[in-house]
């Protein structure tokens, strides 16, 4: 089965402090990458996506996030983390060749930025 | 202004009661979901559909029905059978399969 992992559950910062989030897939193939963010009391927004191209996508509010095939990986990164960055991450991939018409989400990251 | 509405924000269930939650879109896509997001476990996939009068069950769907008889509406209603309601519901929507998925704010539901 299709699976997710983000291995951080919490993560804890000061501010101006870098940000890697982890997250790794279980399957090949062809995929379509996104980081999604959870602000307090807020809609679960699209923070930065990848289908094809450069590895390396930039995404809103200074993330980036470089995906490396060989590694199943699409970690999430930030070199100057602020105090509105508190807010939950959830990794999701979309395998195209699997045949499997969902989306399927890791169980988040929890991001605690203390000012 | 273009988005997903859902309602109520907040629902309450008394056992053995069905319930329904309002899911619409004015962005003219043509593919729904909806998920389920309960701490610590992510987002899990019940229902889907990509185009009117279709849809399939995700990965939770026991307990849960769909209808899509229009394009911007995909209501869910969580019947007596589901016996564990009580979680955070988004609904998404999506030009295609595979491609961005955008959320409402999220219905609550909690259990009398």
């Amino acid at each position: 089965a299709q699976s997710v992992s983000q291995h951080n559950h919490h993560v804890i910062l000061s501010e101006a402090a870098s940000l890697e989030l982890g997250c790794n897939y279980s399957y090949g193939g062809t995929v379509n990458l996104f980081w999604y963010v959870q602000y307090p009391g807020q809609h679960l927004q699209l923070l930065l996506k990848y289908f094809s191209g450069d590895p390396l996508v930039k995404g809103i509010k200074g993330f980036e996030a470089e995906f490396i095939k060989s590694k199943f990986s699409f970690n999430l990164r930030k070199p100057s983390v602020q105090w509105s960055d508190t807010a939950e991450y959830f990794c999701a991939v979309y395998n195209l060749n699997f045949g499997n018409e969902k989306l399927t989400f890791g169980t988040g990251t929890r991001l605690t930025i203390i000012p | 202004d273009g988005g997903i509405t859902q309602s109520p924000k907040y629902l309450f269930r008394k056992e053995g009661q069905n319930v329904t939650l309002s899911c619409e879109q004015n962005l003219n896509h043509d593919a729904m979901y909806w998920y389920r997001q309960d701490p610590g476990q992510g987002l899990r996939l019940i229902y889907y559909s990509q185009i009117v009068n279709d849809f399939q069950k995700g990965d939770i769907a026991e307990g849960y029905s769909v209808s899509r008889e229009k394009k911007e509406s995909f209501p869910l209603t969580v019947t007596s059978a589901q016996k564990n309601p009580t979680a955070f519901y988004l609904c998404a929507s999506s030009m295609g399969r595979r491609e961005t998925q955008y959320f409402g704010p999220g219905t609550r539901l909690l259990v009398l």
